[in-house]
């Protein structure tokens, strides 16, 4: 049972380059969740999809989208890469009536 | 959003009892959680309380509400190094789906 996946690990970008992190999950979860974390500013919420069909901005949703391909699957996408979105992200998720998050590894990104 | 706040550092010894404070902001949160990160990974839950409690004990740890203050503690007893870690607090309210993180209080525990 992998819990939530995601990948890749560590990225190296240059600025204006395009990327998507990918993350799934096998628990058969509802809702997924994309956060940022950087020193001294803890987690912080990009972008969250409470169901499958849907997707809902957080608190700090510029310059990124997202993809709820399906019920496993939550992406994120930057666009146009910018040397602020250096930071680690982390991909979670939660099922319905549940408490807990369940959170990935992380994906460390670096914006030059 | 609402904030939630925690102090940055904690040092502690080993065997000692470690005390991590929180304050929150929104007094319709439902749901308070401890969560802990260690080096290079993802945060794990350790706990939580629902907000018509006032504590709540889980072997090591005791988590203390105190909701007219909005005052959150997680205590860890007998301290070890393995508890070297961040430790976050984070809120869940009524309006949302998500949680709302606090920076996160590193805790080191010497020998």
């Amino acid at each position: 049972n992998a819990g939530v996946t995601q990948t890749p690990k560590f990225q190296v970008l240059k600025t204006g380059q395009s990327m998507t992190l990918q993350c799934a999950q096998d628990m058969n979860h509802n809702s997924m969740y994309w956060y940022r974390q950087d020193p001294g500013m803890g987690l912080r919420l990009i972008y969250y999809s409470a169901s499958e069909g849907t997707t809902d901005k957080g608190e700090v949703p510029n310059g990124y989208n997202v993809s709820r391909l399906n019920k496993r699957e939550f992406s994120l996408r930057l666009e146009s890469a910018a040397p602020s979105q250096t930071s680690v992200y982390f991909c979670a998720s939660r099922r319905q009536g549940g408490e807990k998050l369940f959170f990935g590894s992380g994906t460390q990104l670096s914006v030059l | 959003g609402e904030d939630v706040e925690q102090s940055l550092f904690l040092s502690v010894r080993e065997g000692d009892s470690s005390v991590i404070n929180c304050t929150y902001t929104d007094s319709s949160s439902t749901y308070l959680y401890w969560y802990k990160q260690e080096p290079g990974a993802g945060l794990q839950l350790l706990t939580y309380i629902f907000s018509n409690m006032d504590m709540k004990q889980d072997q090591r740890l005791t988590v203390l509400l105190n909701k007219k203050d909005k005052h959150l503690s997680l205590r860890i007893a007998d301290t070890q190094t393995g508890d070297s870690a961040i430790y976050f607090c984070a809120e869940r309210t009524n309006s949302g789906y998500a949680l709302n993180f606090g920076k996160g209080t590193s805790l080191l525990v010497t020998p």
